[in-house]
C-alpha cells in the first residue's frame, strides 16, 4: 500500500502561472486536508474534505481551491501564484473518528518567483 | 484567538532525557497529539492524550493536564535518531488541529 502520496514532490513557479497538486491515498478515509508550513509558524489548514464531493474552508484558504471528485483524491489549485505562497505543502488524511490521527503524505516544496 | 506555545529549540545528550513542553489555549479541546518531524519529511504520529494522566509507549511518553492546559512530551534514553522536530497539535470543539510552531531536538553525542 502507498498510504498517501503527493504529485509533484517539487516545483518552481513564475507570479501568476497556475497549478495543481494531486494527493491520492488508498487508506480508504474519508477526511482530507491540505495544510502549508512555513519556517517558524505551525502546519496551517487551507482547505480540508469530510467526504466525496465536499470541501470546507480552513484557516488560510484565500488564493486556493480544491476538489473531491473521488474519495481517493483530493486536488489543490493555485490559480494565479504569488510568492506568499511559497511554502511546502502536504495533504493529510484520517478515518470520521475524531481521536484518530492523521497520516501525511511526503510533502510538495512549491517556490513562486 | 487559539495559540499553542512549544519551545524552539532544545539541546540534549544521547542517552539522557528530555522533556518537550506544550502549552495551549483554544477554543474547546477534544485531544491533544505529539508528531515527529525529520527535517525535510513528513510529520508522523507519535501519541494521543484526551485524559488527563500519562500516556506512555516505549521510549516516548505524553502527558496531558486539562485544566492547565499544559502538556509534555517526555523521551527516554536518546538516540541520535531522535534528532527532530516535535510538534504539539490540539483538536478544537470543531475538531479541527490546531498546531504549534514545533521544537526541534538537536541531540549531541
Amino acid at each position: 500500500n502507498a498510504g498517501v502520496t503527493q504529485t509533484p514532490k517539487f516545483r518552481v513557479l513564475k507570479t501568476g502561472q497556475s497549478m495543481t497538486l494531486l494527493c491520492a491515498q488508498d487508506m480508504n478515509h474519508e477526511y482530507m486536508y491540505w495544510y502549508r508550513q512555513d519556517p517558524g509558524m505551525g502546519l496551517r489548514l487551507i482547505h480540508y474534505s469530510v467526504g466525496e464531493g465536499t470541501t470546507a474552508k480552513g484557516e488560510v484558504p484565500d488564493g486556493y481551491n480544491v476538489s473531491r471528485l473521488k474519495k481517493q483524491n483530493f486536488l489543490l489549485g493555485l490559480e494565479s501564484a504569488a510568492p506568499s505562497q511559497t511554502s511546502v505543502y502536504f495533504c493529510a488524511t484520517q478515518t470520521g473518528e475524531a481521536y484518530n490521527e492523521q497520516f501525511f503524505g511526503p510533502g510538495t516544496r512549491l517556490t513562486v518567483l | 484567538g487559539q495559540n499553542i506555545d512549544q519551545p524552539t529549540e532544545m539541546t540534549a545528550t544521547e542517552g539522557a532525557i528530555v522533556q518537550i513542553n506544550c502549552t495551549y489555549q483554544t477554543s474547546g479541546f477534544n485531544g491533544l497529539f505529539w508528531y515527529q518531524q525529520h527535517a525535510g519529511e513528513a510529520p508522523t504520529f507519535l501519541s494521543y492524550n484526551v485524559l488527563d494522566g500519562l500516556e506512555e509507549k516505549g521510549r516516548f511518553s505524553s502527558f496531558l493536564s486539562r485544566s492547565k492546559g499544559y502538556s509534555y512530551l517526555l523521551l527516554k534514553e536518546l538516540q541520535m535518531k531522535d534528532s527532530a522536530s516535535y510538534l504539539c497539535a490540539v483538536r478544537d470543539k470543531d475538531y479541527q488541529l490546531i498546531w504549534g510552531a514545533g521544537t526541534k531536538l538537536i541531540i549531541k553525542p
